[in-house]
This record gives structure tokens, sequence and C-alpha cells, in this order.
């Protein structure tokens, strides 16, 4: 597609449930990357694939969280029993991450909120 | 990454040039400077980078100094749509490709 889509933009649930946010990447871009933004807070990295595989987990904050990615394409981020401080809006961006420079674009992100 | 360094924030007058400082003094020759920015509740837009040469496109120009331990970002004409967080990020090609967001400038650009 011509951008980064995600859906859904908006999701509230209650403590407890799990929750699978989608991201669809610019066709072509091999590279994925995750992040999650507080309230009033910074970028924070969660994880990245290159193809399926993700080489840098490093940022996801608990076992909980998981993300997976097929055909090199669609990826799936999933919060298993959600806790009231996973509320963030999720952004999900793509690059075609070959040798230089490196740009990130970026979807509108997922905006969770956890009751 | 080399660190980078921002002001915290910055007000610029409305039809007036934006210049936005960023120091990297540790940056390695391999490193590119990247701008991207955020404006209130949506994702980061790119804006533009560089390896050594001073950069321009249609939305900004990029000048980096003979050094490469600082760099400033040029918005020619600001308009009150330019308001937002500018993050100036230093980054290598190779190897992990994830960037790391510091906190970034807040320009306010004022009527």
């Amino acid at each position: 597609g011509a951008g980064v889509s995600q859906s859904p933009s908006n999701k509230v649930t209650e403590k407890g449930k799990d929750v699978e946010l989608r991201c669809d990447p610019i066709s072509g871009h091999t590279a994925l990357y995750w992040y999650r933004q507080s309230l009033g807070q910074g970028l924070e990295f969660l994880i990245y694939f290159q193809g399926n595989s993700a080489p840098d987990k490093s940022g996801l904050p608990s076992d909980r969280f998981s993300a997976e990615r097929t055909g090199g394409s669609v990826s799936t981020l999933t919060i298993q029993r959600t806790q009231q401080e996973d509320s963030a809006v999720y952004l999900c961006a793509s690059s075609l991450a070959g040798s230089g420079a490196n740009v990130l674009t970026f979807g509108a992100g997922s905006r969770l909120t956890v009751l | 990454d080399a660190k980078t360094t921002q002001p915290t924030s910055m007000d610029c007058a409305e039809g007036r040039a934006a210049n936005l400082p960023c120091n990297h003094s540790t940056i390695s020759g391999n490193e590119y400077v990247y701008w991207y920015r955020q404006i209130h509740s949506q994702g980061p837009q790119y804006i533009i980078h560089g390896l050594k040469n001073n950069e321009t496109n249609e939305m900004a120009s990029l000048i980096i100094t003979e050094d490469r331990k600082s760099s400033t970002l040029i918005l020619p004409h600001a308009t009150l749509r330019d308001t937002a967080v500018y993050y100036c990020i230093a980054k290598s090609g190779a190897g992990s490709y994830q960037l790391t967001f510091g906190k970034g400038t807040k320009l306010s650009v004022i009527p």
C-alpha cells in the first residue's frame, strides 16, 4: 500500500483480556518495527523484524507481549492479560533496511485503553 | 548509536525560519543524522537525513558541520502546522535497524 496501515485505530478493553494489533507495512519493505508511546512520554522501542524473523526483541516489556510476522508482510502484536499500564499508542513502522541510510515510515498508530 | 543532545523547547514566529540545533559530538564516520517530527497525536514523520553533505528537500534543509559534531535542521518559513516535537537521531546503516528516539525539541510556532 501507499503507507503503513494499522488496525484498529482505537481499542478499549477490560483488564485481563487479550488484544491483537495489526500492522500492514509498505509493500516491499523488509523491516518492520513496533514502538509504543504512553501518554506524554517518548517512543519506546518494542521489537523489530527483518523478514519474518525478529533479531531484536529486547524492548518487549514482559512475556505477556509477543509479535509475529508472516509472509514478510503483515505483523500482529499480541498483548495477553492486559493491564492498565499497557494503555498507550502502539506505533508500527517499516523500512527497506538495506545498506546505507534507513528511513522508517510510521503508521498512525493503534490507541489502546485498558479499563 | 551516538548520543544526541537537543534543546527541550524552542519558539519561532510564523513565517520566519526555524533553526533547530542538535549536538552529536561522538558520531562515527558511518552514522547518518536523521530528523523526524511528531505532530500531536500522530505517528512520527521522516523529514530529512544526511551523512556528510548538507541536504535539502521540500520540507527542510539539514546543515552538518564539517567535523560532523553538530547539525541544524532549518524550516525556511515556519507555519503553525510545523508545531511539533522534532527528533534528531544518529544511527549507522549497518547492524540493528531500529531508531532510538530521545526527548527531542518541542517547537512552538507562534502567530
